[in-house]
């Protein structure tokens, strides 16, 4: 069945360091999957970070950004400069295309130091 | 102002316990769904119900009950509950297909099952 992989948690950085969150995805049959990020801040429920639907498109918001790489298929998640304030769980979930559920991943942790 | 509002926030019961959680969304979306999250494991689908009295089966719904009161409406009921059961839940709302819309989710139950 498909099945997504992401990084491992808990991950800590230095605030104003460059992050990369993998996220690999294998399935049965897919012609191009949609792609999600989603992010869930402390106390909070899960929010859209990002989300690409498009071939070829990149997703980006808040200073994250996203892209699908057919050959390998990932979609990591990658942020020049984070801050503090990005300390979070962050979730990828494709959905295989002709599928209307979302596969998550198991979330990884960040932690951004000051 | 949440507009996916999970009650209660905690909960601690025994095993063979009956225990209802509630989920209301305020978005006027016809998708809701129930999801469970464990370590190690992405959020896994309970139930779905894409409107009011609609019911459908999710991925992990065994111990499951569940029932769409109203458009706003959607509870989890555990009759007979058991430690298998002690997990983060997440009640989540959209406007269409999952693979194709943006989820919104309430702030989550933690359930313990002693």
């Amino acid at each position: 069945g498909d099945s997504v992989t992401q990084t491992e948690g808990p991950v800590t950085v230095s605030e104003s360091e460059s992050l990369i969150i993998n996220c690999t995805y294998s399935a049965t049959s897919i012609a191009y999957p949609n792609l999600f990020w989603y992010v869930r801040y402390p106390g909070e429920g899960l929010q859209l970070l990002l989300k690409v639907i498009t071939a070829g498109q990149k997703g980006s918001s808040r200073g994250f950004e996203a892209t699908y790489n057919k050959e390998t298929t990932s979609f990591h998640l990658q942020k020049a400069s984070v801050q503090e304030s990005d300390s979070a769980v962050y979730y990828c979930a494709p959905a295989s295309s002709g599928s209307w559920q979302l596969i998550f991943g198991s979330g990884t942790q960040l932690t951004v130091m000051p | 102002e949440a507009a996916v509002t999970q009650s209660p926030r905690n909960k601690v019961t025994v095993t063979g316990g009956n225990v209802t959680l509630s989920c209301r969304q305020t978005n006027s979306h016809n998708y809701m769904y129930w999801y469970r999250q464990d370590t190690g494991h992405g959020l896994r689908l309970i139930h779905y119900s894409y409107g009011a009295g609609n019911l459908q089966i999710g991925d992990v719904p065994d111990g499951y009950k569940a029932t769409r009161t109203t458009q706003e409406d959607f509870f989890l009921l555990l009759e007979l509950a058991s430690p298998s059961q002690t997990s983060l839940y997440f009640c989540a709302s959209s406007p269409g297909l999952a693979s194709q819309n943006t989820l919104y989710f309430g702030a989550g139950t933690r359930l313990s099952v002693l």
